[in-house]
């Protein structure tokens, strides 16, 4: 199975900051990746997938880069809604896998 | 807009089987893709396995000896069930609408149900 981890496991920032999550995987999976947010209680949501592409309804200020091994999202400018969970999932290879997740708390 | 619903017991004592059933409105189930995923303290998620117009069946290989999906579509629905169950099976079960793009054949879990909490105990 593909291994995928992300960092950090959690963080804390403000309104207004710039946030990057990475995730890595154990082997190369080109640009087959997904971006999930979490809220407490409620089902993942995806908000980009194929590395970089913004799912339909999803704000401008989430984005996603990356490609083999190493992606990031991106949250150019954080707003209160967007305090979660965040995870990636890899749909290069099956099983289909996710990362641990990280928990992005308001500072 | 697709919307999702599971529904099936919440309390499964251990050995028995797990039945869930994930009611689909606003899409027409053949046309699509049809996942079940799982969270659980312990594993994280975890995708079991999806459906594509019973013909195409994926089960996660470390589940695959116990699980069963399928689809009726004179229901607009589709099934999992998980046999010998242990504590390890306890979680939050989500069915999904998976979506492959023309190009590429990206698949991403687009349309989520809200999740049924499963917990295995006697």
């Amino acid at each position: 199975d593909v291994q995928m981890t992300q960092s950090p496991s959690s963080l804390s920032a403000s309104v207004g900051d710039r946030v990057t999550i990475t995730c890595r995987a154990s082997q190369s999976i080109s640009t087959y990746l997904n971006w999930y947010q979490q809220k407490p209680g409620k089902a993942p949501k995806v908000l980009i997938y194929a590395a970089s592409s913004l799912q339909s309804g999803v704000p401008s200020r989430f984005s996603g880069s990356g490609s083999g091994t190493d992606f990031t999202l991106t949250i150019s400018s954080l707003q209160p809604e967007d305090f979660a969970t965040y995870y990636c999932q890899q749909a290069y290879s099956t099983p289909w896998t996710f990362g641990q997740g990280t928990n992005v708390e308001i500072k | 807009q697709v919307q999702l619903q599971e529904s099936g017991p919440g309390l499964v004592k251990p050995s028995e089987t797990l039945s869930l059933t994930c009611s689909v409105s606003g899409g027409v189930i053949s046309r699509y893709y049809w996942s079940w995923i799982r969270q659980s303290p312990g594993k994280g998620l975890e995708c079991i396995g999806f459906i594509y117009q019973s013909g195409s069946i994926y089960y996660n290989p470390s589940l695959k000896s116990r699980v069963t999906i399928s689809v009726d579509t004179s229901k607009n629905q589709f099934s999992l069930k998980l046999s010998s169950v242990t504590a390890a099976d306890t979680g939050v079960y989500y069915c999904a609408k998976t979506t492959m793009t023309t190009y590429g054949a990206y698949y991403y879990l687009d349309y989520w149900g809200q999740g049924t909490l499963v917990t295995v105990s006697s």
